[in-house]
């Protein structure tokens, strides 16, 4: 079944520095979304955005979707030691009721 | 308003015994999802159940495992007679409607399952 793929599959940044993590799909999606997890939890979700947007803002989140190239990005601004966590996009196909998660992207910001 | 509970968090079982973990849904949710996380990877879909009835069982094996989620009570996820390959991490999240609509899934804190 369908997965996004997210990219890098780890980052390391300095508090205060962007973060921005991939993700990409193989067809065409509802909606795609997404989660955080941090260490030994539930996943969290973020946000979402619809396959008619491009571009969807949160606080210090800002996530970008494009259809033509089937990927998505998230971008969280002036990160903090508490953001680390493993990000993850879930996407669901056209038709499809059930959302597919890919393997994440870790995200260790030194304080 | 009390989120998804799962229970145990934790789980330690013998090969060849059986294992059951439970999900009760956020208030107002008939929708449930199973999913399985194994370290450093992403969650795969098992199952997936509204009130009473099994909607999607594409991602769970066809032997040993089974999902229920009846009228009155928590859903429940049997797997009997485990194997080490089943240790993992199981995760139930619900929605109020087919997520087609919505989207979004309210995760509970998962299941450790650690098979001897």
């Amino acid at each position: 079944s369908q997965q996004g793929e997210e990219d890098p599959q780890a980052l390391s940044i300095q508090e205060g520095e962007n973060a921005t993590m991939n993700c990409s799909y193989k067809t065409s999606i509802n909606n795609l979304q997404w989660y955080r997890q941090n260490s030994g939890r539930g996943l969290v979700h973020l946000i979402l955005i619809r396959s008619n947007e491009r571009e969807k803002h949160s606080g210090r989140l800002r996530v970008t979707l494009d259809t033509s190239k089937k990927s998505s990005s998230l971008l969280i601004t002036a990160s903090r030691a508490a953001d680390t966590a493993s990000y993850f996009c879930a996407t669901d196909e056209g038709g499809s009721y059930i959302p597919t998660f890919g393997r994440g992207t870790s995200l260790i910001v030194h304080p | 308003n009390a989120g998804v509970m799962q229970n145990p968090r934790h789980l330690v079982r013998r090969r060849g015994q059986e294992a059951r973990l439970r999900c009760s849904p956020m208030k107002g949710h008939s929708h449930v999802y199973w999913y399985r996380q194994l370290p450093e990877e992403g969650l795969k879909f098992m199952v997936y159940l509204q009130k009473e009835n099994i909607i999607d069982e594409s991602g769970m094996p066809k032997e040993r495992f089974s999902a229920e989620f009846p009228k009155e009570g928590p859903s429940i996820l049997r797997i009997q007679q485990v194997v080490r390959g089943d240790s993992a991490a199981y995760f139930c999240a619900s929605s109020p409607r087919a997520t087609i609509n919505t989207g979004e899934l309210f995760f509970g804190e998962g299941s450790r399952l650690t098979v001897l």
